[in-house]
């Protein structure tokens, strides 16, 4: 079991906003900004998308934002696009316990 | 080009202990802290640990007793050793880089197999 909550899947059409959430607790989400977001298609490495909660590297797409309010992080994917089909998934550094935690990932789907 | 390779997939009888190795290539694997993450099969992903420049490493409480990270600063290397392996082992091991203490890993080896 995940330390921190995604849904397992989350689909949209092309051209919509689709928001993945990624919930987890007052050591992690909720009292630091080290939240990640990665995209990894099978078979390949992970990716950075978001971190430190909204901001993007070089190179990613507008259309992928990040957020976060309380104990919980949200992805927002707009202007879906077919090769945006892949899983994302969240990652935090807890406080705590000074390990990093992950969501057991969601796969997005592009109908 | 940022590359880390990994070594290749493992079998072992529970018990053993396996290494994986993780080498970089157009970077100096020394000036950054490295990181191990290991995903089995259907679970969610598990932060094993991090070896920092200096040599210094810290281990999740999950894996303390039976992981440890070396670095070869001569072949550009980092090692993370398992023992006493279980069933609950096998799964998918990676390392991954973190640049300047920024929290999250930009750049990840191929992963490896490890089959307990």
């Amino acid at each position: 079991q995940s330390a921190l909550t995604q849904p397992a899947s989350v689909s949209g059409s092309p051209g919509q906003s689709i928001t993945i959430s990624c919930t987890g607790t007052s050591t992690n989400i909720g009292t630091l900004n080290f939240v990640t977001w990665y995209r990894q298609e099978p078979g390949k490495a992970p990716q950075v998308i978001i971190f430190d909660v909204n901001k993007r590297p070089s190179g990613i797409s507008h259309r992928f934002s990040g957020s976060k309010s309380d104990n919980t992080a949200s992805l927002t994917i707009s202007g879906l696009q077919a090769e945006d089909e892949a899983e994302y998934y969240c990652c935090s550094y807890d406080g705590a316990s000074s390990i990093y935690v992950f969501g057991a990932g969601t796969k997005v789907t592009v109908l | 080009q940022v590359q880390l390779v990994q070594s290749g997939a493992e079998v072992k009888k529970p018990g053993a202990s396996v290494k994986v190795s993780c080498k970089a290539s157009g970077h100096t694997l020394s000036n950054y802290n490295i990181h191990w993450v290991r995903q089995a099969p259907g679970q969610g992903r598990d932060w094993m640990g991090i070896i920092r420049p200096s040599g210094v490493t810290a281990y999740a409480p999950k894996f303390q007793g039976r992981v440890t990270m070396t670095r070869d600063t001569s072949t550009n290397t980092v090692d993370m050793d398992l023992k006493s392996l279980r069933s609950d082992d096998t799964a998918v091991y990676y390392c991954a880089r973190e640049v300047d203490h920024s929290y999250n890993f930009d750049s990840w080896g191929q992963g490896t197999l490890v089959t307990v």
